[in-house]
């Protein structure tokens, strides 16, 4: 199975700041056939279901903010909030959809300082 | 739009089993795969399977291959998660996750999630 590890664990990051969460995997997820990364980002608030922020490492689901932005390649990623809002209080998780089966990072808590 | 619904909650018994259904609204149900996700009491994600609704062929997390059985019915637009021999550590949310399009396996549509909880 890939091990999706994810660093920080917990993140304080003051308003307006750039938050930066990193997601490794235990082997690469580039998709040869599309020359794409099979990586994803989520946000999970408390009492909903995860909700897609970024998929293919660095594609922006519709609707969500540009301050959102994903970048890298192979085994290492990072997700980044340019500016920290306040309702951008959440768990963040990454998701690889490279293989079966499909793992998830343990999760990112990010928090207001 | 696309909706996923799910039953509701659940209290079961160990060694019971449960049945969680998912029912999907608002698109063409054979196009696209859906997988079954949970989430223990202040844990983290946890992929258990998926399913293509079309020809209902499964693939199963390692950890769930022996308890754990995904079906459809498409004359409901419904996808179900059977898992058999609960115990405690079971006790979780269970969601269920449409592929945000047919070009790879990102979760863009979720349920609302269906707690199952496990005591005696």
């Amino acid at each position: 199975d890939i091990v999706m590890t994810q660093s920080p664990d917990s993140l304080t990051v003051s308003l307006g700041e750039r938050a930066t969460i990193n997601c490794k995997s235990s082997q690469s997820v580039l998709y040869s056939s599309n020359n794409k990364n099979s990586l994803a980002w989520y946000q999970q608030k408390p009492g909903q279901p995860p909700k897609l922020l970024i998929y293919w490492a660095s594609t922006r689901e519709s609707g969500v903010p540009d301050r959102f932005s994903g970048s890298g390649s192979g085994t290492d990623f990072t997700l980044t909030i340019s500016s920290l809002q306040a309702e951008d209080v959440a768990v963040y998780y990454c998701h690889q959809y490279y293989t079966t089966p499909n793992t998830f990072g343990q999760g990112t808590k990010l928090e207001i300082k | 739009q696309v909706q996923l619904v799910q039953s509701g909650a659940e209290v079961k018994k160990p060694g019971a089993s449960v049945k969680v259904s998912c029912k999907a609204s608002g698109y063409t149900f054979t196009f696209y795969y859906i997988h079954w996700v949970r989430q223990a009491p202040g844990q983290g994600l946890e992929w258990m399977g998926v399913i293509n609704p079309s020809s209902g062929r499964t693939d199963y997390a390692q950890k769930f291959q022996a308890r754990v059985t995904m079906t459809r019915d498409t004359s409901t637009s419904t996808v179900y998660m059977d898992l058999s021999s609960l115990r405690s550590e079971d006790t979780a949310v269970y969601y269920c996750a449409r592929l945000l399009t047919t070009e790879g396996h990102f979760l863009g549509y979720w349920g609302q999630g269906t707690l199952v909880t496990v005591s005696s």
